[in-house]
């Protein structure tokens, strides 16, 4: 069965500070990588996807994140954070016509 | 925009009283997803259309019942709400079956039971 363990549940950073969002998964074949954020009250936004080829992808808002085979890891980065940026971010795989979320990091900047 | 609208953001609802949430899409997408979201929990999905094909979840409980009248609306219905089923509903569409297709979120509905 396909899963996602996301060991951050909090992340404080700084306002211009670089961040990384953790993520491992665990599936049997390829995995489907997505990351999502959603703000308070509202549903989940797509950030990115990888499906294959180049392992570093790109992302709105300024976001990218590095899918590791070796490491099954999907991180998510960004170099400098805005205060418009915390929210919950919820990595994903999908598998079989559906999609396992993670149980989400929720991300708090300091101005 | 093409866009999957929620109705309504907030639903009130008494213990045991039927209630239905909707969802509508402008996106033209054969499949639609529900999912519950408990607080700080991630979302879990109840059930998804393709087309109209109902796909549902095994742990899904009897009590939550779906209706895709056509390629626009689904609705997802509650027989009989409990207390443990207050939640955030979110209704999702995808262009294909098949999770190479991302999937694209209503802002939610959040049910409370009295």
């Amino acid at each position: 069965a396909q899963s996602v363990t996301q060991p951050d549940i909090h992340i404080t950073v700084s306002e211009g500070a670089s961040l990384e969002l953790r993520c491992n998964y665990s599936y049997g074949a390829t995995p489907y990588l997505f990351w999502y954020v959603q703000s308070p009250g509202q549903g989940l936004q797509l950030l990115l996807k990888y499906f294959s080829g180049d392992t570093l992808v790109q992302g709105i808002k300024g976001f990218e994140a590095e899918f590791k085979r070796s490491q099954s890891s999907f991180n998510l980065r960004k170099p400098s954070v805005h205060w418009s940026d915390a929210a919950e971010y919820f990595c994903a795989v999908g598998g079989g016509n559906k999609l396992t979320f993670g149980t989400g990091t929720q991300l708090k900047v300091e101005l | 925009d093409a866009m999957v609208i929620q109705n309504p953001r907030y639903q009130v609802t008494q213990f045991g009283k039927p209630v239905t949430l909707s969802c509508s899409q402008t996106l033209n997408h054969n499949v639609m997803y529900w999912y519950q979201q408990k607080s700080s929990q991630a979302p879990k999905l109840l059930f998804h259309y393709y087309d109209k094909d109902f796909n549902n979840e095994a742990d899904t409980p009897d009590n939550f019942q779906s209706r895709r009248p056509n390629t626009s609306f689904c609705f997802l219905d509650i027989r009989s709400p409990g207390l443990g089923d207050a939640a955030m509903y979110l209704c999702a569409t995808s262009r294909g079956q098949g999770t190479i297709q991302p999937q694209h979120f209503g802002d939610g509905t959040r049910l409370s039971i009295l």
